[in-house]
């Protein structure tokens, strides 16, 4: 298994573009999150899935989109970049309800110029 | 909502000594789970340690093991036996026991482990 995987690993947007983050994941698991890491700051969830055709937001969902078509899938859509959206990003899965450990994908560096 | 506060930014421990990283939390939910992730210089978060709510027994995992202060929230994690390979950042988690995937976390503590 490869386990959670993140495309790109590192992305630099001008203010105003858009762009979409891959997370896929093999592991068959039901639930999937989208979080971002600012310096000096823990990890903020934004935007979870339940399953596919499920979704929520979390803490900090202004200026993102996501979709879950697929079990495999959580793409995460930034509609027109801002700086204050540069940060680290993260995917994670678990595998469902009742069961809370959940894995993380290597993180995507993304800076808005 | 829940809050996670870590009041350690920074600590450091000499190899093959002990040393405890602090957490607490602000909940008023009485099912949840606790965690503690660490993250080394390649970004990848990996779990360290898991406690269930409803467990009064500390968890342990080899040389990493929880005080788990129901009453006080409080939730710290002992490293014993220091290892270079420790050195990271750690982070305490929250997650309430419903339907919803939203996890919380502390600010971090950056731990240097010293030869």
């Amino acid at each position: 298994n490869a386990g959670v995987t993140q495309t790109p690993k590192f992305q630099v947007l001008k203010t105003g573009q858009s762009m979409t983050l891959q997370c896929a994941q093999d592991m068959n698991h039901e639930y999937m999150s989208w979080y971002r890491q600012d310096p000096g700051m823990g990890l903020r969830l934004i935007h979870y899935s339940v399953g596919a055709g499920i979704t929520d937001q979390g803490e900090v969902p202004n200026g993102y989109n996501v979709s879950r078509s697929t079990t495999e899938d959580f793409p995460l859509r930034l509609l027109s970049a801002a700086p204050s959206q540069t940060s680290v990003y993260f995917c994670a899965s678990r595998v469902g309800r009742g069961i809370y450990e959940q894995y993380f994908g290597p993180g995507t560096r993304l800076t808005v110029t | 909502a829940q809050t996670v506060t870590q009041s350690q930014p920074e600590m450091s421990v000499q190899e093959a000594e002990t040393v405890t990283l602090s957490c607490t939390y602000d909940t008023s939910e009485n099912n949840y789970y606790l965690f503690w992730y660490k993250q080394p210089p390649s970004r990848q978060m990996i779990l360290v340690i898991r406690q269930e709510a409803y467990k009064q027994q500390n968890a342990t995992e080899n040389r990493f093991s929880v005080n788990f202060q129901k009453a006080a929230k409080s939730f710290s994690l002992k490293i014993s036996d220091s290892q270079l390979g420790d050195t990271a950042m750690y982070f305490c988690a929250f997650m309430k026991q419903d339907n919803n995937n939203d996890m919380r976390f502390g600010a971090g503590t950056r731990l240097t482990v010293k030869p």
